[in-house]
C-alpha cells in the first residue's frame, strides 16, 4: 500500500527564488490537502483539492502561493519571490471524500529553509 | 490560526505509565480527530471521534469528547518508549472540505 508522497524532501534557497514542490496522493483518493507547519506549532491549513477543482483557499496562501492538481492526481504548491517566513514544513495529505468523517493520511513533507 | 490549545504542552513519562492530553476547541465541529508527529515526519492518523459520540476506544488509546465544554482528552496506557512523539489534536469543520484545524500539539517523552 503506498502511502502520500512528497518531493523533494528538502529544499534549501535563496530568497528572491521560486521553489516548487510536489505530492502524489494515495491513488484512490479524491481529496487532497496542503498544510504548511512552522516549528513547534500544529500544521496550518492552505488550500485543498477534490479532483482538480481547488474549493477553497486559506487566507495564508498569499499572491505568491499556487497550487495546481490538473488531472485529479499529483499536485504541485508553487511559491514564488520567496521570503524569509515562507520557510516551514509543507505537509500534503489525502483522504476520501465519501462522508464527513475521513481520516487524512499524510506524507513526510517538504522542508523548505530560505537563506 | 490555531483553533485548539493542548495541554500539557510537554509530558515525560516512565514506561508502563499512562499519558493523558488534554485539547480544547472553539468552534462546532463534526470530529475531533488525533494524530502522532514523529520528528521530522508527516502526522499518522491515530483516532477519530465524531461530535454526537463521547468515547471511543482503539487498543491501547481512549479517546473522550465533550462537545458542552468543547474539550477532548487522549489517554495512552501501559505507555512505550516508542510512543515517544508529539500528539495534535484536529478538529474537522462543519463546512465542506473536512479540513483541518490543528492543536499546538503535546510533546510526550517515554522513558524507559
Amino acid at each position: 500500500d503506498t502511502g502520500v508522497s512528497q518531493n523533494p524532501r528538502h529544499k534549501i534557497t535563496k530568497r528572491g527564488q521560486n521553489v516548487t514542490f510536489r505530492c502524489d496522493p494515495i491513488s484512490e483518493h479524491n481529496r487532497l490537502y496542503w498544510y504548511r507547519q512552522t516549528l513547534g506549532q500544529g500544521p496550518e491549513f492552505l488550500t485543498y483539492f477534490q479532483n482538480e477543482a481547488q474549493l477553497e483557499k486559506s487566507r495564508l496562501l498569499s499572491d505568491r502561493f499556487s497550487a495546481e492538481r490538473p488531472k485529479g492526481s499529483f499536485s504541485t504548491l508553487e511559491i514564488q519571490r520567496t521570503e524569509q517566513g515562507d520557510s516551514a514544513m509543507y505537509l500534503c495529505a489525502s483522504s476520501l471524500s465519501t462522508g464527513t468523517d475521513q481520516p487524512q493520511h499524510f506524507g513526510d513533507g517538504t522542508r523548505l529553509s530560505i537563506l | 490560526s490555531q483553533q485548539g490549545e493542548e495541554d500539557p504542552q510537554a509530558l515525560s513519562i516512565q514506561e508502563g505509565e499512562n499519558a493523558t492530553m488534554n485539547c480544547s476547541y472553539k468552534t462546532s465541529i463534526n470530529n475531533l480527530q488525533w494524530y502522532r508527529q514523529n520528528s521530522g515526519r508527516g502526522l499518522v492518523h491515530l483516532i477519530l471521534i465524531r461530535s454526537n459520540e463521547r468515547e471511543k476506544h482503539s487498543g491501547r488509546l481512549r479517546v473522550t469528547l465533550d462537545t458542552s465544554k468543547k474539550s477532548s482528552s487522549l489517554l495512552i496506557t501501559a505507555s512505550r518508549a516508542a510512543d515517544t512523539a508529539s500528539y495534535f489534536c484536529a478538529t474537522g469543520s462543519t463546512g465542506g472540505g473536512n479540513k483541518l484545524t490543528f492543536g499546538t500539539g503535546t510533546q510526550l517523552k517515554v522513558e524507559l
